[in-house]
């Protein structure tokens, strides 16, 4: 199975704030990179697939980036509305996997 | 829009059965394949199951193989999933979602139900 790894596990962050995530596979995945947002009590929302391109409907303010191994989801200026807990997924292999999450809190 | 609502949740003992389904409506149920993931109590997101557009290609994760069936009605629009021999840990909330991509599957999810809760504890 590949493992996936997020840091850090949690930061903290006030708006507006530029803020980075960083996610890991253990093997080489392409670009094959999803990115999602949980907020307590609710489904997950995806916000980035293929690594770089934004989902329909998600603020321009999310970008990811990376190929291969490593692998960032940026978010520009931190709104109040970001505050949520971010999953990284790879879709290249079954069984497909996620990282562990990375909380971030005001 | 995407609507999919998960029922069939609630608390078993050790070692029975549950069924859970997913109601969708809002797309073309039958052109996409749809997945179970669930997520245990403060814990993580853990992938469960896929099925293909046409119920013809089914593929479990490893945590849960053999004691899973995964199926779909397309003719009524609703995403099943069989659980037996149900374990403390797999006490959860199972999500239904779907697939991005209409065909096979990609393995990403845009859209996911609301969750459904199993509880197993004795």
């Amino acid at each position: 199975d590949i493992q996936m790894t997020q840091s850090p596990t949690s930061l903290s962050a006030s708006v507006g704030d530029r803020v980075t995530i960083s996610c890991r596979a253990s093997q080489n995945i392409n670009t094959y990179l999803n990115w999602y947002q949980q907020k307590p009590g609710k489904a997950p929302k995806l916000l980035i697939y293929g690594a770089s391109s934004l989902q329909t409907g998600v603020p321009s303010r999310f970008r990811g980036s990376g190929s291969g191994t490593d692998f960032t989801l940026t978010i520009t200026s931190l709104q109040p509305d970001d505050f949520a807990t971010y999953y990284c997924q790879e879709n290249y292999r079954r069984p497909l996997t996620f990282g562990p999450g990375t909380i971030v809190d005001i | 829009q995407v609507q999919l609502v998960e029922s069939g949740g609630g608390v078993v003992q050790p070692g029975q059965s549950l069924r859970l389904s997913c109601a969708a409506s809002g797309f073309s149920f039958s052109n996409y394949g749809m997945h179970w993931v669930r997520q245990a109590p403060d814990k993580g997101l853990e992938w469960v199951a896929v099925i293909s557009y046409d119920g013809s290609i089914k593929y479990y994760g490893d945590s849960m193989e053999g004691r899973l069936t995964i199926s779909r009605d397309n003719s009524k629009n609703t995403l099943n999933l069989q659980m037996n021999s149900l374990r403390a840990e797999d006490t959860a909330v199972y999500y239904c979602a779907k697939d991005q991509a209409s065909g096979l599957y990609r393995g990403l999810f845009d859209y996911w139900g609301q969750g459904s809760l199993v509880v197993v504890s004795s």
